[in-house]
């Protein structure tokens, strides 16, 4: 198991198109998070999975954002109608709850919107 | 609410002497508490959490409920802890999602 991947790594796209990250957990992780990460902060919680269910969303994700895990393994993050404050480093990150909860990260994906 | 505070951004020492980062944390509850480490060019990974109360590379971290604070310590920093490190805690039921601090890149000087 090579850990949590992610793709693709970079993005650069242009204002008002849309754009989507996928994320592949560590397997038999059943719990599934992303966060958002801007230079000069820590990242910040935007939602999560356990299993397939989708059990928090953070105010900041805006009705542009959406996220899937439809079969309770990989993840799907889109943003609609990219805007520049989007411009981001997105992480996705697992951990399975029944053995010692770590959360293990991505290396994320990077998105430019110009 | 829940809140992580770093209030150095930056860190510098040098090599061999001790280093200490600074942790501040808010909540209502009893939280867990962690210090993630990012090294240059490679993803984001536990360094370590209150609960296990163990010593990683060196660093040791003592959760104080009074003062509310999760200082990192390491008593002779190396050139390789050189990194960015961010506290995090989660509100303590199983799998709940981190908050992080800001961060401080700790920089060791040869």
């Amino acid at each position: 198991d090579t850990g949590v991947s992610q793709d693709p790594r970079h993005k650069i796209t242009k204002r008002g198109q849309n754009v989507t990250f996928r994320c592949d957990p560590i397997s038999e992780h059943n719990r599934l998070y992303w966060y958002r990460q801007t230079l000069g902060q820590g990242p910040e919680f935007l939602t999560y999975f356990q299993n397939e269910a989708q059990l928090e969303k953070s105010r900041l994700l805006s009705d542009r954002f959406s996220a899937e895990r439809p079969k309770g393994s990989f993840s799907t993050l889109e943003i609609q109608r990219t805007e520049q404050g989007d411009s981001a480093m997105y992480l996705c990150a697992s951990t399975q709850t029944a053995s010692g909860n770590t959360i293990y990260f991505g290396e994320g994906s990077w998105l430019t919107v110009v | 609410a829940q809140r992580v505070t770093q209030p150095e951004k930056l860190l510098s020492v040098f090599k061999g002497a001790p280093v200490e980062l600074k942790c501040n944390y808010s909540y209502s509850g009893s939280p867990e508490l962690f210090w993630y480490v990012q090294y240059s060019r490679q993803r984001l990974q536990l360094l370590l959490r209150h609960i296990s109360r163990e010593s990683i590379k060196g660093f040791t971290a003592d959760l104080n409920k009074g003062e509310t604070s999760f200082h990192l310590k390491k008593p002779f920093a190396q050139e390789e802890d050189s990194a960015m490190y961010y506290c995090a805690l989660s509100g303590g039921a199983s799998g709940s999602r981190l908050t992080f601090g800001e961060g401080t890149q700790l920089t060791v000087n040869p």
